[in-house]
């Protein structure tokens, strides 16, 4: 069974460009979790996706947008970058919507380096 | 706004060692996990807990919920080079997504 895919892995900008992420979840998972993990900050989570429906949404700013697909496979997209936004973009599927004890399956991130 | 403390932030120590880390927080939660990251990859599910008091082992693993749900525990036995990695605890209530806590990085020395 694949596990959760995200890509790119690795990718560098520069402030004010924007970025594309992408992740497919597990098949079957109909959940999609996006966090931000940066050293100072540990896991923030941004949104969370069910069915192509925004379900939940963190405390970042109008920058961070996401979306997700009929097939599930959801994108994050952050506008006019800062160098702040430098971090690891975990993206989690799970079986489970809004269900405090189900497991998150997280993929190995995507890297984001701002100069 | 729920938020999630972990001690140690950092632990060094030989193998064969025991160790606890900690994770705390000021409010109640209806159930909370422990994951376990390694460098590269994304975090691993160990263990969820759902009733106050109720302990969970995991081969060299011991998972205990606090009883009034607002804390957790985390022991490992005999701690290996293996188990090198960062420890995460995340909480949820009903309805809510999970926060996590900052993590304990452990570094096992052989």
């Amino acid at each position: 069974k694949a596990g959760v895919t995200q890509t790119p892995r690795y990718l560098i900008k520069t402030r004010g460009q924007q970025v594309t992420l992408s992740c497919s979840p597990i098949s079957g998972h109909r959940s999609v979790s996006w966090y931000q993990q940066t050293p100072g900050q540990g896991l923030q989570f941004l949104f969370e996706y069910f069915s192509e429906t925004q379900r939940n949404k963190g405390n970042f700013p109008g920058r961070f947008s996401g979306r997700q697909f009929s097939n599930s496979r959801s994108e994050m997209n952050v506008s006019t970058l800062e160098l702040g936004d430098s971090a690891l973009y975990l993206c989690a599927s799970s079986l489970v919507v809004n269900a405090n004890t189900g497991e998150l399956f997280f993929g190995e991130g995507s890297r984001l380096t701002v100069l | 706004t729920q938020l999630l403390e972990q001690s140690p932030q950092f632990l060094s120590i030989q193998e064969g060692e025991n160790l606890t880390v900690y994770c705390n927080s000021s409010s109640v939660f209806s159930s909370l996990q422990w994951y376990r990251q390694e460098p590269g990859e994304g975090p691993v599910l160990l263990v969820t807990v759902v009733t106050g008091g109720e302990v969970k082992k995991l081969k060299r693993l011991t998972f205990q919920f606090g009883d009034a749900r607002k804390d957790s525990s985390l022991h490992i036995t005999a701690a290996q080079p293996g188990d090198t990695g960062l420890y995460l605890c995340a909480g949820a209530n009903y309805g809510q997504n999970f926060v996590f806590g900052p993590g304990t990085r452990l570094s096992v020395l052989p």
